[in-house]
């Protein structure tokens, strides 16, 4: 298995930008997470879904961040418009819910704005 | 987190020696689980426990969960090289579904 794949790896725009970081979970996992990480706020969790229904959202910042999950196998994080302080690596995550509850992460997108 | 707290925030041990890293939670906890991040790159699983007491070894590595389920310790005996790089301890509680809340991290370097 090729494991949680995230795009793109790094992204770097300007203030004010529409940003977009995708999420391919392991196949046959049924629940995904989004956390951000930045050195002054640790790993936070932004939002989970359970059989691509939100289920949890209560991290996500503000209305400048959206998420989606159109089907079992895509997921994005959406920031429009994007600010400085969204400077961060954003990490996806999968699980089998329902499993040991090991939660299987990507390799990270590093997202500065400028 | 508040919820979470770990520590030491950060440790610098020579080759060899042994350590401990904590992490305790407010709350009783579910799950406890450990991970491991090398910088610049995403979290790799070490191990996970559920119950109150119970320990869990994986090579030079041992978890502990405490009797109450608010406390976990990972100790590495014989540090190497390879041990450096961010430990975190994720946190599953009762009635939050399976989302984690991990703690800050502890940072570790291992000196030759």
């Amino acid at each position: 298995d090729a494991g949680v794949i995230q795009s793109p790896r790094h992204e770097v725009t300007e203030m004010g930008q529409e940003v977009t970081l995708r999420c391919k979970p392991i196949s046959g996992h049924n629940s995904l997470f989004w956390y951000r990480q930045t050195m002054m706020r640790g790993l936070e969790l932004l939002i989970y879904f359970n059989n691509n229904v939100p289920i949890d959202d209560s991290g996500m910042p503000e209305d400048r961040f959206s998420a989606k999950m159109p089907n079992a196998s895509f997921s994005t994080l959406k920031i429009q418009p994007s600010e400085p302080r969204d400077s961060a690596v954003y990490f996806c995550a999968s699980s089998l819910a329902g499993g040991s509850g090991e939660q299987f992460f990507g390799p990270g997108t590093r997202l500065t704005v400028l | 987190s508040q919820e979470l707290e770990q520590s030491p925030q950060s440790l610098i041990v020579q080759e060899g020696k042994n350590l401990t890293i904590n992490c305790t939670s407010s709350k009783t906890l579910y799950g406890l689980y450990w991970y491991k991040q090398k910088y610049g790159e995403g979290l790799i699983f070490l191990m996970m426990l559920q119950k109150g007491g119970e320990e869990k070894s994986h090579e030079k590595i041992t978890a502990k969960l405490d009797e109450k389920k608010q406390q976990s310790s990972l100790h590495i005996t014989a540090s190497q090289p390879s041990h450096a790089g961010i430990y975190l301890c994720g946190a599953q509680f009762t009635g939050g579904g399976n989302k984690l809340t991990f703690g800050t991290g502890t940072q570790l370097k291992v000196e030759l």
